[in-house]
C-alpha cells in the first residue's frame, strides 16, 4: 500500500520560500507510471493543482503558479519536493502530495496534508 | 485556465439519487476522457471515487458511477446514505496541466 507523508515547517515569513517535502513509502517513485503531485486547498476553499514531477526530473507547473513554483524529486530517498517563492497570506492552505496516474491523470493516493500559514 | 464549474450544494434524503455535475470546456472535459471525482470529508485528504470519466476504484461502491456528455461530466450516486455527506471535486487533464472544480458540499438529508 502506497503511503505518502508531508513534512515541513507550518509557519512561514511574507516574502520567504516555502518548502515542503513528500516523503512515499510502499512503492519507488522510480519505478514510473506516475506523477508525483502537489496540490493545496486554501481554508474553506476547493482544490488547486499545483504541479507535478516525473521520477526522471520532468516538471509541469500550474500557469498561475509557475513563475514562483519548483518541484524537485530525490529518487535515494523516495521522496519530491516543493518550493513556493516569495509567497504571501494568499498562500496560507493546506498543501498534500499526491500520486497521479501518468497516462489518465487521476490522483489514486494522497498524503494527509499540511497546514502552512503565512504570517509575520 | 479556469476551474471547472460544479454546483455549490446539492442534497437528497437517504435512498435518493443526486447527481452532480461538472463543466468545463473542450480544451479540457470535452476534449479528453480523463476526468475524475474525488469525495471528501472534513479534515480529510481527499479520495478518488471515479476516474477515467466512469471507472470505480476498487472498493468505492457501485452506488457510485460516472458519465460524460460534450463538456460536461456528471457524478451519480444512488441509494444515498448519510456517509455520502461531504464535499465533492471534479478534474480534468488538459494540456499537460490538471484543473479541478470548485467543489460541490452533498447534504443527505
Amino acid at each position: 500500500q502506497v503511503q505518502l507523508q508531508e513534512s515541513g515547517p507550518g509557519l512561514v515569513k511574507p516574502s520567504q520560500t516555502l518548502s515542503l517535502t513528500c516523503t512515499v513509502s510502499g512503492g519507488s517513485i522510480s519505478s514510473g507510471g506516475y506523477y508525483w503531485s502537489w496540490i493545496r486547498q486554501h481554508p474553506g476553499k476547493g482544490l488547486e493543482w499545483i504541479g507535478y514531477i516525473y521520477y526522471s526530473g520532468s516538471t509541469y507547473y500550474n500557469p498561475s503558479l509557475k513563475s514562483r513554483v519548483t518541484i524537485s524529486v530525490d529518487t535515494s530517498k523516495n521522496q519530491f519536493s516543493l518550493k513556493l517563492s516569495s509567497v504571501t497570506a494568499a498562500d496560507t492552505a493546506v498543501y498534500y502530495c499526491a500520486r497521479a496516474d501518468l497516462y489518465s491523470n487521476y490522483f489514486d493516493y494522497w498524503g494527509q496534508g499540511t497546514l502552512v500559514t503565512v504570517s509575520s | 485556465q479556469s476551474a471547472l464549474t460544479q454546483p455549490a450544494s446539492v442534497s437528497g434524503s437517504p435512498g435518493q439519487s443526486i447527481t452532480i455535475s461538472c463543466t468545463g470546456t473542450s480544451s479540457d472535459v470535452g476534449g479528453y476522457n480523463y476526468v475524475s471525482w474525488y469525495q471528501q470529508h472534513p479534515g480529510k485528504a481527499p479520495k478518488l471515487m471515479i476516474y477515467e470519466v466512469s471507472n470505480r476504484p476498487s472498493g468505492v461502491p457501485d452506488r457510485f458511477s460516472g458519465s460524460k456528455s460534450g463538456n460536461t461530466a456528471s457524478l451519480t450516486i444512488s441509494g444515498l446514505q448519510a456517509e455520502d455527506e461531504a464535499d465533492y471535486y471534479c478534474s480534468s487533464y488538459t494540456s499537460s496541466s490538471t484543473v479541478f472544480g470548485g467543489g460541490t458540499k452533498l447534504t443527505v438529508l
